[in-house]
């Protein structure tokens, strides 16, 4: 069982948006403002896609957002495309330690 | 631009030691936190713990006695060791590197993220 949670798929038609939730408690995501957000394609490594909750690295486009209320962080992608199609974890430091999501599979119909 | 490989053994018998490395190019490893995540096969994925360059350490509790993370700064690697393994520590094993920042007011590195990531390498626990 992961510490923190989100739902196992969500599925989106291209072009529009959806939101994967990350639930965690006061003592990670609830405390610190250091939520990131990967996404995983088959057989590949993570990429960052979001970092202290709402930033974009470089390179990333701005299709992707992040936000946070209370306990509960969120990662938005906008104008959805075939290519968004992946698993997604989001994941937060937590006092001295880090935790992850159990990760999201994003289905693109 | 920065690079990461891991390189080790891809089989380990049970009770063995696991022994990974990474070796980073393009860049220096001094200044910088860095980190091993593992991901079993069809799961999600797990922090294992992460060193500075000066060789300060911080490890997952969960994993703690049996973990060893090392860096060579002269050969710009750093390192993993996991004790004792199990079926259970079949994975894919990544090394990344960590975006974060020190706390002067609580004394206290804080991770933000993992910015670069190496391929990863599989390690298969079984006789």
């Amino acid at each position: 069982q992961s510490a923190l949670t989100q739902p196992a798929s969500v599925s989106g038609s291209p072009g529009q948006s959806i939101t994967i939730s990350c639930t965690g408690t006061s003592s990670d995501v609830g405390s610190y403002n250091l939520v990131s957000w990967y996404q995983q394609h088959p057989g590949k490594a993570p990429k960052l896609m979001i970092y202290e909750g709402s930033k974009r690295p470089s390179g990333v486009s701005n299709r992707f957002s992040g936000s946070k209320s209370g306990n509960t962080a969120s990662l938005t992608i906008s104008g959805l495309q075939a290519e968004d199609e992946a698993d997604y974890y989001c994941c937060s430091y937590a006092g001295s330690k880090v935790v992850f999501g159990g990760g999201t599979k994003l289905t693109v119909l | 631009q920065v690079q990461l490989q891991e390189s080790g053994p891809g089989l380990v018998k049970p009770s063995e030691t696991l022994s990974l490395t990474c070796t980073v190019s393009g860049g220096s490893i001094s200044s910088y936190y860095w980190s091993w995540i593992r991901q079993p096969p069809g799961k999600g994925l797990e922090w294992i713990g992460y060193i500075y360059y000066s060789g300060s350490t911080n490890y997952n509790p969960s994993l703690k006695s049996r973990v060893t993370i090392s860096v060579d700064t002269s050969k710009n690697q750093f390192s993993l060791k996991l004790s004792s393994v199990t079926a259970a520590d079949t994975a894919v094993y990544y090394c990344a590197r960590v975006k974060g920042y020190y706390d002067y007011i609580w004394g206290s590195y804080r991770l933000d993220a993992f910015d670069i990531w190496g391929q990863g390498t599989m390690v298969t626990v079984s006789s």
